[in-house]
């Protein structure tokens, strides 16, 4: 049975700062993981979808890796801004799709 | 191009009685799941389809039950409704081929559960 852990569950740091969000899963056996972005009360918003067969996937100022075989991702934020504050879920796909429980992240001014 | 549909967005329901939530994507995707999010925690996968005609259970399936007779809807029921089952339900869809592409989600349907 496939395990998502996301680490840390809460991050607060001043704006401008670059971060690193933790995602580690059991089964490495996955198709892909793909890290989302939820603010409160709202939906789910796809940010980065990283393939099997990849190591990395960029999109503006965000990064994410994955390590397969160790059963690890990472989400680098560079620069970050207030509007960056949201909660990061990391979701992985075997058979089905599992999730973290998620890192909340506060960017302050 | 309406995406993940999902009705309806809120719900109040008395114990015992049971509802149907909607789901609806018009991306011709195979794959399709129900999760629902509870406070502090990340989302629990209910039940999933990998085609029409196919259901299976995820990590939470007790007291909801699923049917998925066309690709395009995936209703999720419940069955005798408790104070347990309030939470967020997300509805999720993606193509599978040889390999999962990017999930899309539904706005999420609040029900509550008196």
């Amino acid at each position: 049975k496939q395990e998502v852990t996301q680490i840390p569950a809460a991050l607060s740091v001043p704006e401008g700062e670059n971060l690193v969000l933790n995602c580690s899963f059991t089964d490495s056996a996955i198709y892909n993981l793909q890290w989302f972005r939820q603010d409160p009360g709202k939906g789910l918003t796809s940010l980065l979808l990283i393939q099997s067969s990849q190591r990395e996937q960029t999109s503006g100022r965000l990064n994410a890796s994955l390590d397969k075989s160790s059963g690890r991702s990472t989400l680098y934020i560079a620069a970050s801004q207030p509007g960056d504050s949201a909660t990061y879920l990391c979701a992985v796909y075997n058979n089905d799709m599992r999730f973290g429980a998620g890192t909340r992240l506060t960017v302050k001014p | 191009n309406a995406g993940v549909t999902q009705t309806p967005k809120f719900q109040v329901l008395k114990t015992g009685q049971s509802m149907t939530l909607q789901c609806a994507q018009d991306m011709n995707h195979e794959y399709m799941s129900w999760y629902r999010q509870d406070p502090g925690m990340g989302l629990r996968l209910i039940h999933y389809s990998v085609g029409a005609g196919i259901t299976d259970q995820g990590e939470v399936p007790n007291g909801y039950n699923v049917s998925r007779s066309t690709t395009e809807d995936f209703p999720l029921r419940l069955l005798s409704a408790a104070p347990s089952q309030t939470s967020v339900y997300f509805c999720a869809s993606s193509y599978k081929g040889k390999a999962f592409t990017e999930a899309f989600f539904g706005q999420g349907t609040r029900l509550t559960v008196v």
